[in-house]
Order: C-alpha cells, then structure tokens, then sequence
C-alpha cells in the first residue's frame, strides 16, 4: 500500500473563510510534506514535517497554518487566502526525508 | 545551481518508443525519480533509479542514468494512449536540505 489519501478532493472558499485540507497516510512513514502546484508547473514544496515536527518552512504566507496531530495525519488550516492562492495542494510522504516520496492526489482549492 | 531541466514536450504515435530526457545538477544525489501526472491527478510515482546503478527496466519502462554527464532518461517502449500525461524527473539534492528538486515537466502527447 503505497497510499497517499487527501480530502476534499476539490474546495471552493471566499478570502474571508477559515477552511482545513486534510491528509492520511498508513505507510508508517515519518516524513510528510505540503506542495502547492499552479498549473503547468512543477509542485513547489511549502511544509516539510519530520517525525511530528516542523522542519521545514519554506517562507509560506502565515495564512497557511500546517499542523500534524500524529505520525499518520497531515492538516492544513487556511484562512484569509487571496485568489492567487487557488491551485492544487497536494501531500506527500515518504520514510525518512530524502527517501522515495509518495503524493496524494491534491486537493484542487480555487479562492473566490 | 539547483536546476533539473526537461524539455517541454513530446508527441508519439501509439505504439512507437517515447523517450523523455532530463539534465540534473546534484552529482550526489542518491535517487532520481521520475513522476507521471495525468489531467487533474496528483503525481504517481512512475519508477526510480538510484545513483550507482546504470539502468532500471521495469516492464515498458527504461531508465537509464549517465552520472558523467548528469543525463536521465525514460524510455517508454510500445506507448499508449493512456500514457499521455506530464512526466516529472526529480532529484533528492544535498544542497536542497535533501529535498526533491523537481524538472519542469515534459507533455507527452500519444496519438493514436
């Protein structure tokens, strides 16, 4: 079982809404990750959480909140996005960081 | 630098031998993965080649790595239609906090 499951599979918010994205994986793998992908281009990484800690931010607006409740479970929280936000957000996990990485199939957000 | 480049399209007869190819940057990097992504989906991990092997068969798929030169390619033998996506190499790079650096992408096109 190689699966990566993200919900909702689509979500339209307003910029003044509070909504979460929600990520599950059963692998046992400890590292989990969010990517933010516009279309046409390569995923770009957000969030990289390493057994259960943030280790990574890669400089992500503060109404992207990243949160992990256990070693299976990835959320993140937004609030107050700009239509420029909207795009696929997907998930990712993989054993240990640098090891072989598996991605949800995203989350295709668009901010109205 | 830290870029992995691809060119930005491909187009294929059904049945005919695709091959995508890919430059990379990080001489030691461990592993170079490639990704499928079809409309609309996250992006599957399509197969993968660690850095002292030569060549990777698995059943239609070739990859094969020149460290020399920093060249991956993927070979898709017999290709179908339903091999029509964006294909992603990627490298875990050193310099990247082991991260993956993705390439731009390249569109296979498969007609039939």
């Amino acid at each position: 079982d190689t699966e990566v499951t993200q919900t909702p599979k689509h979500l339209v918010m307003g910029m003044t809404n509070k909504k979460s994205l929600k990520c599950e994986q059963h692998m046992g793998h400890r590292a989990m990750y969010w990517y933010k992908q516009k279309a046409k281009k390569p995923p770009e990484l957000m969030f990289v959480y390493s057994y259960e800690k943030l280790s990574i931010n890669e400089s992500v607006p503060s109404r992207f909140s990243p949160e992990c409740p256990n070693s299976s479970l990835l959320n993140l929280h937004l609030h107050a996005l700009q239509p420029e936000d909207s795009a696929l957000y997907l998930c990712a996990s993989s054993q240990d960081r640098g090891g072989l990485t598996y991605f949800g199939n995203g989350t295709r957000l668009t901010v109205t | 630098g830290e870029d992995v480049e691809q060119s930005l399209f491909l187009s294929v007869r059904e049945g005919d031998s695709s091959v995508i190819n890919c430059t990379y940057t990080d001489s030691s990097s461990t592993y170079l993965y490639w990704y499928k992504q079809e409309p609309g989906a996250g992006l599957q991990l399509l197969t993968y080649i660690f850095s002292n092997m030569d060549m990777k068969q698995d059943q239609r798929l070739t990859v094969l790595l020149n460290k020399k030169d920093k060249h991956l390619s993927l070979r898709i033998a017999d290709t179908q239609t339903g091999d029509s996506a964006i294909y992603f190499c990627a490298e875990i790079n050193n310099n990247a906090g082991n991260m993956l650096t993705f390439g731009g992408g390249t569109r296979l096109m498969v007609k039939p």
